[in-house]
C-alpha cells in the first residue's frame, strides 16, 4: 500500500554542522508533507510542513525541499545543535477534511558537542 | 506549547483487565486522534474523531475502542488487555481547517 519511508535509520553529525534527513513517499495524492521532531518521552512536535505545490519552504534554522519528480522530502537543519537531537518523522496527508497523518519510520539525529 | 494532556504517563497492568487511557485538549479543536507507537517505529493511526458523536477507525487494525461526547475528551478503553497490546500511545488534536496536529505527551502501555 502507499507508505512514507525514511531513508536513513540514524544521523550523527559534529555541533554546528548542517544536518539533512531524507524521506521518500509513494503517495502522488498527498497534499500536505509535515516534519515532526519526537524527542525521547514526548509526542511529536511540529517543525514545518510544505504543500504539494511548493518545491522549498523555509523556516527558522529549518528548510524543507520537495522534490515531486522522484517523490523525496527532506529536511535541513542549519547550525546543528544539541537540543535538536531527537527523532525525526516525515508526515504526509490528503489535506482538505480529510486529515490523517501518514508517518514514516523515523530517523534517529545525534549532535555531538 | 499545545494544551492537550494524556493520562497516565505510564502504566503497567495485568492480562485481562479494562483500561481507560485519557486524552484531553483544552483548544477547542474538532478533530482528534489515537496513535499507536512501538520504540523507534513510525506511529500507526488506530481512531480518529471530526467532532462529538463522530469516530472511525484507523489504518492500524486495533482492538481498543473510543467515544467522543465532549470535543475536549476523546478516551480509549481496552476492554481485556493482552500483553499484545504492549505500546506507546500518543492522543492528537487539530482544528477543523488546521494541517498541524498537536501531540499530548503519550502514555507508555506496560500488560504483563
Amino acid at each position: 500500500g502507499e507508505s512514507v519511508g525514511l531513508h536513513l535509520p540514524t544521523l550523527s553529525v559534529q555541533e554546528g554542522d548542517n544536518s539533512i534527513i531524507n524521506c521518500a513517499y509513494s503517495n502522488s495524492a498527498s497534499d500536505y508533507f509535515i516534519w515532526y521532531k519526537q524527542e525521547s518521552g514526548k509526542g511529536p512536535q511540529f517543525i514545518i510542513d510544505i504543500r504539494s505545490n511548493m518545491d522549498k519552504r523555509q523556516g527558522q534554522r529549518v528548510t524543507v525541499l520537495l522534490n515531486k519528480t522522484v517523490k523525496h522530502l527532506s529536511l535541513q537543519i542549519a547550525a546543528t545543535q544539541p537540543g535538536d537531537s531527537a527523532v525525526y518523522f516525515c508526515a504526509e496527508n490528503m489535506g482538505g477534511s480529510n486529515y490523517k497523518l501518514t508517518f514514516g519510520k523515523g530517523t534517529l539525529l545525534t549532535v555531538n558537542p | 506549547e499545545a494544551d492537550i494532556y494524556q493520562t497516565p504517563r505510564y502504566l503497567v497492568i495485568g492480562t485481562g483487565k479494562k483500561i481507560t487511557l485519557e486524552c484531553s485538549q483544552t483548544m477547542g479543536h474538532d478533530k482528534m486522534y489515537w496513535y499507536q507507537q512501538d520504540p523507534g517505529m513510525e506511529l500507526h493511526l488506530i481512531h480518529y474523531s471530526y467532532g462529538v458523536n463522530s469516530t472511525e477507525k484507523g489504518d492500524l487494525s486495533s482492538e481498543s475502542t473510543v467515544s467522543r461526547i465532549r470535543t475536549e475528551h476523546f478516551p480509549l478503553t481496552l476492554e481485556s488487555a493482552r500483553p499484545s497490546h504492549t505500546s506507546q500511545y500518543l492522543c492528537a488534536s487539530s482544528p477543523r481547517t488546521g494541517r498541524e496536529a498537536f501531540f499530548g505527551q503519550g502514555t507508555r502501555l506496560t500488560v504483563v
